[in-house]
């Protein structure tokens, strides 16, 4: 069956520029999880929802970072006023429920900030 | 906070050895253990899930283990191919979160 999938692949901003980055898990899964991966880091979490619900958004490193799931399938990531140290690989994941059961990993967005 | 560490940082080796790559993390209340690879430019895939409740699990040439009360996982690769060659993630879950390793890059040259 599909994936996760993520839109776009690529993104270039400019400094300043808003930037909306589109996640659609795998049909069926509860939980949908940000993460943030910097060149040669590991993934570090972002943000994390069970349906609908941002029950955990500790991860965002700054107000200028906002996610939703409004119908608790499709999750957007959006960026205000980017700055260049957002550059970094932007990757979803889905579970059935919650991360104690097995994650899946989209391809991620890769956004550099000039 | 749970951190997670992995040893060795990077391992370069011919086709056909036998491979031993570490994890430790700090929390040994972790819940489950998730062993992923990630390969240039493309996303994460899953290799191996430990539940809270197994020690170890095997697939095909991998095998990893899971040591809570030492805090431990081991992830074991055998004859190793160059196929195999990506950074490999020793991941610790709480119930609502995913804490990965700093990862091990692997080479396996002919």
């Amino acid at each position: 069956g599909a994936g996760v999938s993520q839109s776009p692949r690529y993104k270039v901003a400019k400094r300043g520029q808003d930037v909306a980055l589109r996640c659609d898990p795998i049909s069926g899964h509860v939980s949908l999880f940000w993460y943030q991966q910097a060149l040669g880091q590991g993934p570090e979490f972002l943000t994390y929802f069970q349906n609908e619900a941002q029950l955990d958004k500790s991860g965002l490193p700054s107000d200028r970072f906002f996610a939703e799931r409004p119908e608790g399938s499709v999750s957007t990531l959006k960026i205000q006023r980017t700055q260049q140290e957002d550059s970094a690989v932007y990757l979803c994941a889905s579970s059935l429920d919650r991360a104690a059961y097995e994650q899946y990993f989209g391809p991620g967005t890769r956004l550099t900030v000039t | 906070k749970q951190e997670v560490t992995q040893i060795p940082a990077a391992l370069s080796v011919p086709e056909g050895e036998n491979l031993v790559l570490n994890c430790s993390f700090t929390d040994s209340a972790i819940y489950n253990l998730q062993w992923f690879r990630q390969d240039p430019g493309k996303g994460l895939t899953s290799l191996l899930l430990i539940q809270s409740s197994q020690r170890e699990q095997t697939s095909g040439r991998l095998n990893a283990s899971l040591d809570k009360s030492s805090g431990r996982s081991t992830l074991y690769i055998a004859a190793s191919q160059p196929g195999d060659s990506a950074t490999y993630l020793c991941v610790g879950t709480d119930t609502d979160k995913l804490i990965f390793g700093t990862g091990t890059r692997l080479q396996v040259f002919p």
